[in-house]
């Protein structure tokens, strides 16, 4: 089991502010951190997947920074919406293990207008 | 999602029954996962395949088996159903080609009474 831990566990704030989460994973053995954001009784949305150390990625208001070196990537929403209210995973590719995907525990996000 | 379905999309059974989910794809996927959501733990894997009769076990296997025997079907079977396992089990497939390019069911909403 792949210890993937992510802060807060969750996170209220207003329409308009910006925020970040972080997530934490084993750095040995590296092949690919994956963030997701679902909403209850629907199926995790891929946001980003992100392989090399030093990578960003960005979609929309969102971005994500990898660091394989100390095993944390964060995520960005710039100008929260309430939209964007919803949990975010972050999840770890096992390549020992059939590429499984190990998740943290998410972060959920409120954003209130 | 297109490629990927669960059945059935709602259950309700009785303590110490049987009961078999099952997840069809139409990707020719060499990987399947099975994973249960939980409040509070994210989604965690119960076990997974890689190939046509080929299983092994995840972070919460006990109590589940899972049977493979065409690349299409990955079956879940709750041996004993108890109470615990009330929660909304996911299917995921994956090509195993390189990181990332996953594609998750819709999910499967499991109470046991």
């Amino acid at each position: 089991i792949l210890n993937v831990e992510q802060s807060p566990q969750s996170l209220h704030v207003q329409e308009g502010d910006s925020t970040n989460f972080t997530c934490s994973f084993p750095s040995s053995n590296f092949y690919a951190l994956h963030w997701y954001r679902w909403e209850t009784a629907k199926s995790p949305e891929a946001l980003f997947v992100m392989t090399l150390n030093g990578d960003e990625k960005k979609k929309g208001r969102i971005s994500a920074t990898l660091n394989t070196k100390e095993g944390y990537s964060y995520l960005y929403i710039k100008g929260s919406q309430p939209e964007d209210s919803a949990t975010y995973l972050c999840a770890f590719e096992d390549s020992n293990s059939g590429y499984a995907l190990n998740f943290g525990k998410g972060t959920s996000l409120l954003v209130t207008p | 999602d297109a490629g990927i379905t669960q059945s059935p999309r709602h259950k309700v059974t009785e303590t110490g029954t049987p009961v078999t989910l099952r997840c069809h794809q139409t990707e020719n996927h060499r990987y399947m996962y099975w994973y249960r959501q939980d409040p509070g733990h994210g989604l965690r894997l119960i076990h997974y395949s890689y190939g046509v009769k080929d299983t092994d076990k995840g972070e919460v296997s006990d109590g589940y088996s899972v049977s493979r025997s065409k690349t299409e079907d990955f079956l879940l079977t709750l041996e004993s159903a108890t109470s615990s396992q009330t929660s909304v089990y996911f299917c995921a497939i994956s090509e195993g080609t390189g990181p990332g390019g996953y594609t998750f069911g819709s999910g499967t909403r499991l109470t046991v009474v």
